[in-house]
């Protein structure tokens, strides 16, 4: 069975701080990852992906994560927290069977401080 | 226009009640999802159709039915609402459910209290 753990449910950063979401997963057979925003009262909104290839993912508002296979993760990182960065982050992958759906971490509130 | 649009986005009901959440996808997309998001934002799949057919059905009570009647809407029906059903529910739309690439897109949710 594949899993998401993310440390840590809530992180707060000064603005203009490095912003770093953890997230491991464990997984059978190679995975697909996922990162997904949700601001307050909205749906979840896709910020990056791995599927295969370049280990090192860009996504949008400046975000990326790396896949790490040796340490099984997927840590999402920012070099500079903005105040509009407040949201709930979310990290999942892909269950490997025929119905590839996803499987969501429990989140992590990210707080930006002034 | 919103890709990926729910009705109602809040839901105030009592106990023992039958409701219906809609949902409807304008990209064209041939999978649709239910989620349900708890009070600790924790968010778990329920059912997933493609193209109409029933492709996912996690273990939720049969009081939880959704339906397809086209690609394009995915509709979820609760009879007799629980406590515990109180929740947000998200509705959300993929092209592809068979390569597990494919990015998901979510709707705004459905806001369920159940007094």
């Amino acid at each position: 069975a594949q899993s998401v753990t993310q440390l840590g449910s809530h992180l707060s950063v000064s603005e203009g701080a490095l912003v770093l979401l953890r997230c491991n997963y464990s997984s059978s057979v190679p995975p697909y990852l996922f990162w997904y925003v949700q601001y307050p009262n909205q749906g979840l909104q896709l910020l990056l992906k791995y599927t295969t290839g370049a280990t090192l993912v860009k996504g949008i508002n400046g975000f990326e994560a790396e896949f790490k296979k040796s340490e099984t993760s997927f840590h999402l990182t920012k070099p500079s927290a903005h105040m509009s960065d407040a949201a709930e982050y979310f990290c999942a992958v892909t269950r490997m069977d025929s119905s590839y759906k996803l499987i969501f971490g429990s989140g992590t509130r990210l707080l930006v401080r002034p | 226009d919103t890709a990926v649009s729910q009705t109602p986005k809040y839901l105030v009901t009592q106990m023992g009640n039958d409701k219906s959440i809609k949902c409807e996808q304008n990209l064209g997309h041939d999978t649709m999802y239910w989620y349900k998001q708890d009070s600790k934002k924790f968010l778990k799949i329920m059912f997933s159709y493609n193209n109409k057919e029933l492709i996912i059905n996690e273990t939720v009570p049969n009081r939880f039915s959704p339906k397809s009647p086209d690609k394009a809407h995915l509709n979820l029906h609760i009879n007799s609402l629980e406590l515990g059903d109180s929740a947000v529910y998200f509705c959300a739309s993929s092209q592809d459910s068979t390569s597990g690439v494919g990015t998901q897109y979510f709707g705004p949710g459905t806001r369920l209290l159940v007094l």
